[in-house]
């Protein structure tokens, strides 16, 4: 049961350009909605992260935008630059759970061109 | 460096083969984590430990599966009678374990059966 959705699956993006990646969940009780990058042989890494209480996080370049009536939240990367080049996954997780394990989208393969 | 060692990196072996990986945590992160990744897909929760107990176990990790963290320190997850289908990045994750915060993860163990 795939209970976050993840689009696109890939995108390329012009350096300086904006990379916006989507994501949409199914179950409401979700309440922690973090990004995380991964590098290639590398594990993934926190990159930013909200609660639904607020409809926007900014951290430096990188944007969360949280809509909770529609069920989405987007990750919006400002002046992308080929560092970003990496996978990102968008994830969900139930704070009041026992386990509180993340549930992750299926990954977006970002490549910025120089 | 997250501070999460996994070991070994890579491991090839064939069919019907058993495999141990073991996951050394950051010292002061109660909780570990173990998740499961495919080529082209997030990570997929398999277990997790607080301290020393074993405390919830995805579908996904079948009877060939047992997870140890004993005297809650380092953990190890073995498979035994390795499948084709077990190939995957085992990623192992760890946090105190309060709220929700960040999940740190280690560099993965990438296993391969022939």
């Amino acid at each position: 049961q795939q209970q976050v959705k993840q689009s696109p699956q890939s995108l390329i993006v012009q350096k300086g350009g904006i990379s916006i990646i989507n994501c949409a969940y199914e179950n409401t009780a979700f309440d922690y909605f973090p990004w995380y990058q991964q590098f290639p042989g590398k594990g993934p890494a926190l990159l930013i992260a909200i609660r639904p209480d607020v409809s926007e996080k900014k951290e430096g370049r990188f944007t969360i935008s949280f809509n909770k009536s529609a069920k989405q939240f987007s990750l919006h990367i400002m002046d992308s630059q080929p560092g970003d080049s990496a996978t990102y996954f968008c994830a969900a997780s139930i704070s009041s759970g026992s386990a509180r394990q993340l549930t992750f989208g299926s990954g977006t393969q970002l490549t910025v061109l120089p | 460096d997250t501070g999460v060692s996994q070991d070994p990196r890579h491991k090839i072996t064939k069919r019907g083969q058993n495999v141990t990986f073991r996951c050394d945590p950051i010292s002061e992160h109660n909780r570990l984590y173990w998740y499961r990744q495919t080529l082209g897909q997030g990570p997929e929760f398999l277990t997790y430990f607080q301290n020393e107990a074993q405390l919830e176990k995805s579908r996904l990790l079948s009877d060939r599966f047992s997870a140890e963290r004993p005297k809650g320190s380092f953990s190890t997850l073995e498979i035994q009678r390795t499948e084709q289908g077990d190939s995957a990045m085992y990623l192992c994750a760890t946090k105190v374990l309060a709220g929700t915060g960040e999940l740190f993860f280690g560099e993965g163990s990438r296993l391969t059966v022939l």
